[in-house]
């Protein structure tokens, strides 16, 4: 059974670094064609895929904020990290990492972090 | 980048009649060498994950009923809800994985009429 879930703060100031935890079960980010993603949603808004990382320590970024993501993992750990750089209110959102086997077939709970001074 | 466009952006549907979903991409998702088309609906009910109805476009995930179909090729596509049931009132994601970056679609929402 694979399950995620999304740990880290619910409350950051603009301009912060945000860093979220993905701890996940049931799989391994070492078997082939397996990633990991990042998707985020701000209230009342559409999904915004914002990241990826694969079974082979590649990475992908939304275009629109590469400059300010990092995604790494810890295999040994079972975790994946996104780190989001210079926080601001409109980065208020429902954060999500799911499991990738193409589409994103399995989805954490999802946590809403709010960017507020 | 390709562009996902989702219409109608919501729509009301009397229980047990169909419910029809539009997803257009702005550049085919279809993979020239294994012939699957690159996308997936999900189903987002108030306060819950998006959870994934529909991948390769027409494929159903396990456990999900068979009044939910999807169809199309290419760039356009189309998810069907053949008799809308009560638990069916959610918002509806498509979303391409043909390339990076990964787009969704803008939701549409379905309601009971």
């Amino acid at each position: 059974q694979i399950t995620l879930k999304e740990s880290g703060p619910t409350l950051v100031k603009p301009s912060q670094t945000l860093t979220l935890t993905c701890t996940f079960s049931g799989f391994s980010l070492s078997t082939s064609g397996v990633g990991v993603g990042w998707i985020r949603q701000p209230p009342g808004k559409a999904l915004e895929w914002l990241a990826l990382i694969y079974w082979d320590d590649d990475t992908r970024y939304s275009p629109s904020l590469k400059s300010r993501l990092t995604v790494t993992r810890d295999t040994s750990k079972n975790q994946v990290v996104l780190r989001m750089t210079n926080m601001d209110p409109v980065d208020t959102a429902t954060y999500y990492c799911a499991h990738k086997d193409g589409e994103f077939d399995y989805w954490g709970q999802g946590m809403l972090v709010t960017v507020s001074s | 980048d390709i562009v996902v466009t989702q219409s109608p952006d919501s729509l009301a549907v009397s229980l047990g009649e169909r419910a029809t979903i539009n997803c257009k991409s702005s550049q085919s998702v279809l993979h020239s060498v294994n012939g699957q088309n690159y996308l997936a609906w999900y189903q987002q009910k108030s306060g819950q994950p998006p959870k994934v109805l529909i991948y390769w476009a027409s494929i159903r995930e396990s456990g999900v009923p068979d009044r939910f179909s999807g169809s199309g090729s290419a760039t356009d596509f189309t998810l069907t809800i053949s008799s809308l049931q009560a638990e069916d009132v959610a918002v509806y994601y498509c979303q391409q994985y043909a390339s990076t970056p990964l787009t969704f679609g803008g939701g549409t929402k379905v309601e009971i009429k």
